[in-house]
């Protein structure tokens, strides 16, 4: 079966600075697997999505994922904070054969000025 | 920006109540999803479509029930509205394939007084 598990419920940085939001994930195909960012009292956007391409994958708002596959690991990371990046971050992954995406607990990053 | 649409956006609504939470979508998606999700906490399934006329209980047991009468159209409906049912109510689509992302609605918050 497949899961995911996102290593930080709380992540704090100060603007300017690095952000890294960690996933690791379990799966017995090669997975499809997403981050969605949710602003307060706001629906789910993609930021961008890993399909089997690239494993270096670039996504909105100057994020970007790296795939493992040695690792089993998607984080999510920016060179430099902003103070708009404060938000819940949710880690995905598509599921084998059902339609189902498989939604992790999700990670606040505080954004401090 | 993702043309997904739900009604109302806010609704408090006393104990004991009938309500329909709409959920609409104009990108022809055969996939169509209602996620349940308290504030601050992940994301659980409670509904699911494949296509018109098929319609499948997600992962977390809900007294809801789900309609797929048109493809573009998926509500939610509570025959009988609880306190325990107070929470935000968010409806997804995707064109159905794995490496395809879901597109999300603003979603409903609903309080049962």
């Amino acid at each position: 079966a497949q899961s995911v598990t996102q290593l930080d419920s709380h992540v704090s940085v100060s603007e300017g600075t690095p952000v890294l939001l960690r996933c690791n994930y379990s799966s017995s195909y090669s997975p499809s697997l997403f981050w969605y960012v949710q602003h307060p009292n706001k629906g789910l956007q993609l930021l961008l999505k890993y399909t089997s391409a690239a494993t270096l994958v670039k996504g909105i708002n100057g994020f970007e994922a790296e795939f493992k596959k040695s690792e089993t690991s998607f984080h999510l990371t920016k060179p430099s904070a902003h103070m708009s990046d404060a938000a819940e971050y949710f880690c995905v992954v598509s599921e084998i054969g059902t339609y189902k995406y498989i939604f992790g607990t999700g990670t606040r990053l505080k954004v401090l000025a | 920006e993702a043309d997904i649409y739900q009604t109302p956006r806010y609704l408090v609504i006393g104990t004991g109540k009938k309500i329909t939470l709409e959920c609409s979508q104009t990108m022809g998606h055969d996939k169509m999803y209602w996620y349940q999700q308290d504030p601050g906490m992940e994301l659980h399934l409670i509904h699911y479509s494949y296509g018109v006329n098929s319609t499948e209980k997600g992962d977390l047991s809900s007294e809801s029930t789900v309609s797929r009468i048109r493809t573009e159209h998926f509500p939610l409906t509570l025959e009988s509205a609880r306190p325990s049912h107070t929470s935000q109510y968010l409806c997804a689509s995707s064109e159905g394939r794995l490496t395809y992302e879901q597109y999300f609605g603003p979603g409903t918050r609903l309080t049962v007084t």
